[in-house]
């Protein structure tokens, strides 16, 4: 079985430039959702996916955005990015059945430095 | 709005002794989820022992246990018989049933573990 992956390790950007962080899912997984964790903070849930379709955000701007592939795989992408957006970018997928919670498996996380 | 605070910012411990992270949150909802996390320096986020909020019951496992105050909404991590692979940041966090299923983060506890 295969964990979550998430690529690439490092990036570095300049402001204003766009970036888009990949993630796989572990195997069986259809749910995956996106979380900032800057230097020093705790993760900051970004946006879920769910078969496909957002399925819930939290506080951040629409130049945060995300697909999810039939395959489950997914892309969170920046644009016009800002020094702030410097941080840890952590994917963590699950299964999602109806009616119970079920434990969300995290990446390593992909380090973005905005200079 | 569900918060997650965590007071103690940084704490150490000899190996094999015990120590207790704090842990308090803030919810509305009857029905929720309340989890440690740990995060070694090699970062990939790992799930340490979850709680749900309907069970009386304080969740074991193996050498770490909760301490689950549901009047006082407190939820603290007891790590016994420390060893030094436990040295890690400790994230408490949240989550509601159903919903989008956001993890909600404290902002961590990191927790050196001394030989």
């Amino acid at each position: 079985e295969t964990g979550v992956t998430q690529s690439p390790t490092h990036l570095i950007k300049t402001r204003g430039q766009q970036v888009t962080l990949r993630c796989s899912s572990q195997s069986g997984h259809n749910t995956v959702s996106w979380y900032q964790q800057a230097l020093g903070q705790g993760p900051q849930f970004i946006f879920q996916y769910y078969r496909e379709e957002e399925n819930g955000r939290g506080n951040f701007p629409p130049r945060f955005s995300g697909l999810q592939f039939p395959n489950y795989s997914s892309e969170l992408n920046v644009n016009a990015l800002e020094l702030d957006d410097s941080a840890l970018y952590l994917c963590a997928s699950s299964l999602r059945l109806s009616g119970t919670y079920n434990e969300q498996f995290f990446g390593p996380g992909t380090r973005l430095t905005v200079l | 709005a569900q918060t997650v605070t965590q007071s103690q910012p940084e704490m150490s411990v000899q190996e094999a002794e015990t120590v207790t992270l704090s842990c308090t949150y803030d919810t509305s909802e009857n029905n929720y989820y309340l989890f440690w996390y740990k995060q070694p320096p090699s970062r990939q986020m790992i799930l340490v022992i979850r709680q749900e909020a309907y069970k009386q019951q304080n969740a074991t496992e193996n050498r770490f246990s909760v301490n689950f105050q549901k009047a006082a909404k407190s939820f603290s991590l007891k790590i016994s018989d420390s060893q030094l692979g436990d040295t890690a940041m400790y994230f408490c966090a949240s989550i509601f049933q159903g919903g989008s299923e956001k993890l909600v983060f404290g902002k961590g506890t990191k927790l050196t573990v001394n030989p």
